[in-house]
């Protein structure tokens, strides 16, 4: 089946530590997203790469870091810098073109503790 | 920037009543307006793909319209069922592949 994975479906972080949470689709799209959502806010661009080896900061872009060495797969860093992490975390890819549709995983909720 | 607005917040219907979801936009220099569907603690469930010579997109009891000009898309839901309960938002995509998100409309359709 065709989509985008994200791993872990819940992720816990201690203050201080840094987390990767992972992002990889088969649909041989260029271009993959980051975007984090929380309550009663839309979802707001973190990063995102129109192909590999490049990617492009968003709108809240501070305390996160991310990496696109394989088309298939774009990670992302959740630093220690990032000082209210507690969110969920989405993922989604498209391909180029005007009739782009955007695709998306089942998220990551990430807490600190 | 792009700003997108989805009205009303929050609706709750009676099952089998139909019912539009709202979507506007400010800038009409869009390539595309897609339709997500959210269920609590999931990912985006891509419902229709409005691209911007199109007027209306159909999928099953779902009709969605685009109204570039006026920066206005709606969402319509025939005869609602309980299963149809989620949050229904909207996304217009412009240059650069950079995509806007409306925060959402969320729905309870009551047996």
């Amino acid at each position: 089946d065709g989509g985008i994975t994200q791993s872990p479906k819940y992720l816990f972080r201690k203050e201080g530590q840094n987390v990767t949470l992972s992002c990889e689709q088969n649909l041989n799209h260029d271009a993959m997203y980051w975007y984090r959502q929380d309550p009663g806010q839309g979802l707001r661009l973190i990063y995102y790469s129109q192909i590999v080896n490049d990617f492009q900061k968003g709108d809240i872009a501070e305390g996160y870091s991310v990496s696109r060495e394989k088309k298939e797969s774009f990670p992302l860093t959740v630093t220690s810098a990032q000082k209210n992490p507690t969110a969920f975390y989405l993922c989604a890819s498209t391909s180029r073109g005007s009739d782009t549709e955007a695709f998306f995983g089942q998220g990551t909720r990430l807490t600190v503790v | 920037k792009q700003e997108v607005t989805q009205i009303p917040a929050a609706l709750s219907v009676p099952e089998g009543e139909n019912l539009v979801l709202n979507c506007s936009f400010t800038d009409s220099a869009i390539y595309n307006l897609q339709w997500f569907r959210q269920d609590p603690g999931k990912g985006l469930t891509s419902l229709l793909l409005i691209q911007s010579s199109q007027r209306e997109q159909t999928s099953g009891r779902l009709n969605a319209s685009l109204d570039k000009s006026s920066g206005r898309s709606t969402l319509y839901i025939a005869a609602s069922q309980p299963g149809d309960s989620a949050t229904y938002l909207c996304a217009v995509l412009r240059t650069g592949n950079q995509f806007y998100f409306g925060t959402g409309t969320s729905l309870t359709v009551i047996p």
